[in-house]
């Protein structure tokens, strides 16, 4: 079965530093990756997506996030953080042909003004 | 373009009774995924549904929890029963046909609290 490791758990960063959390994933074959995001008292909400193709993948509100195959990571980046990033940040996964997401613990992000 | 949709936001229940969470998929979305997420922990698969049909419960307890589609109406995830440990936020995500190239698109969830 597949697995998804968040390793930074809390992360406090001060407004326009850059970020980059981690992301990595056991498993051996083809596999659609996600970053979702869920601001305070809101939903779920997707930032990103790779499914093939070029591995340097650009979301929403400037993220952007790279799938390096041989290290089975798929790291979340974003050059200048603003407040409003404060979030709980979820990195999934799924096997080609399987319909269910594998999630990651999360990492709880606190951008200090 | 109203989203996923999710009721209650809130439940409170007492242990041993039955706690009934609604989900309204997006708009033209036929294909229904639960998942739970226990405190301090990610979100986990429960249960993938199509209208009238269970295509994956594999993450779903084998006792006391069941999933539904129907084909009018919302899906509704019932746990009979509860216990303390039921105690979690529950999401629904909606897809809009079989294929992992389909993004999910998640509801607010259901906070379930069980005294």
């Amino acid at each position: 079965a597949q697995s998804v490791s968040q390793h930074n758990h809390h992360v406090i960063l001060s407004e326009a530093a850059s970020l980059e959390l981690g992301c990595n994933y056991s498993y051996g074959g083809t596999v659609n990756l996600f970053w979702y995001v869920q601001y305070p008292g809101q939903h779920l909400q997707l930032l990103l997506k790779y499914f093939s193709g070029d591995p340097l993948v650009k979301g929403i509100k400037g993220f952007e996030a790279e799938f390096i195959k041989s290290k089975f990571s798929f790291n979340l980046r974003k050059p200048s953080v603003q407040w409003s990033d404060t979030a709980e940040y979820f990195c999934a996964v799924n096997p080609l042909g399987n319909e269910k997401l594998t999630f990651g613990t999360g990492t709880r992000l606190t951008i200090i003004p | 373009n109203a989203g996923v949709m999710q009721n209650p936001r809130h439940l409170v229940r007492r242990r041993g009774q039955e706690a009934r969470l609604r989900c309204s998929p997006m708009k033209g979305h036929s294909h229904v995924y639960w998942y739970r997420q226990l405190p301090e922990e990610g979100l986990k698969f429960m249960v993938y549904l199509q209208k009238e049909n269970i295509i994956d419960e594999s993450g779903m307890p084998k006792e006391r929890f069941s999933a539904e589609f129907p084909k009018e109406g919302p899906s509704i995830l019932r746990i009979q029963q509860v216990v303390r440990g039921d105690s979690a936020a529950y999401f629904c995500a909606s897809s809009p046909r079989q294929g992992t190239a389909d993004t999910q698109y998640f509801g607010p969830g259901t906070r379930l609290t069980v005294l």
